[in-house]
């Protein structure tokens, strides 16, 4: 099954933009990765799905339009501009294996707003 | 708008069985994939095991040996049971809805902590 690698931090001053990274291992540049925001003391959110051609069907619930997604190679990215307080967030990269018959994430990166 | 909350024993001695169940509400649990994920303190998250609403399974196999999970659609619940548990095992424990027709989660419960301890 593929690993999915991401930085452990990032960080970016508010109004500015930061696009995070998630790495998958080589052999898998042809799978999709979804990205979940999780808040801190939440549980995750669905943002969106992105494969090498860009997002994949639709964003998740209330995910404002600074919330974008490219993917190329192996990367999948997911860029926010326009940084906002509330983005403050960990944010995780997941892909299912085996059509849904066994997922892996990332480590998470941790999004601090300066 | 479909909510998931989790509930069980917060506290699990070493060697027991962690028992959690997840209830659904606002929408039918059935013709769904529902599954558990478990996040230890400061780390990623792990994916534990699948169930579709006919009771079929699909497990981590890193955890398969220990996992059972069931379905009740009559309570629109589901469940999670981890035998042998050690301090390895504390961690915030997340159900989630598969989203009909593709393979992210789109709804989540708000996490429940189980710590493994004597």
């Amino acid at each position: 099954q593929p690993v999915l690698t991401q930085p452990p931090s990032a960080s970016a001053s508010l109004g500015a933009s930061v696009t995070l990274t998630c790495t998958l291992s080589s052999g898998y540049s042809n799978y999709k990765v979804d990205w979940y925001q999780q808040r801190p003391g939440k549980g995750p959110r669905f943002v969106m799905r992105v494969g090498t051609g860009g997002i994949v069907g639709s964003k998740g619930d209330g995910i404002p339009d600074r919330f974008s997604v490219l993917g190329s190679g192996l990367n999948r990215y997911l860029t926010i501009k326009n940084i906002q307080e509330e983005d403050e967030s960990d944010y995780h990269c997941g892909a299912d294996h085996g059509s849904g018959s066994f997922w892996v994430f990332g480590g998470g990166t941790k999004l601090t707003v300066l | 708008q479909v909510q998931l909350q989790e509930s069980g024993p917060g506290l699990v001695k070493p060697s027991e069985t962690l028992s959690l169940t997840c209830t659904v509400s606002g929408g039918s649990i059935s013709s769904y994939y529902w599954s558990w994920i478990r996040q230890p303190a400061g780390k990623g998250l792990e994916w534990i095991g699948r169930i579709y609403t006919s009771g079929s399974t699909n497990y981590n196999p890193s955890l398969k040996s220990r996992v059972t999970m069931s379905v009740d659609t009559s309570k629109n619940q589901f469940s999670l049971k981890l035998s042998s548990v050690t301090a390895a095992d504390t961690a915030v424990y997340y159900c989630a809805r598969v989203a009909f027709g593709f393979f992210y989660f789109d709804y989540w419960g708000q996490g429940t902590l189980v710590t493994v301890s004597s």
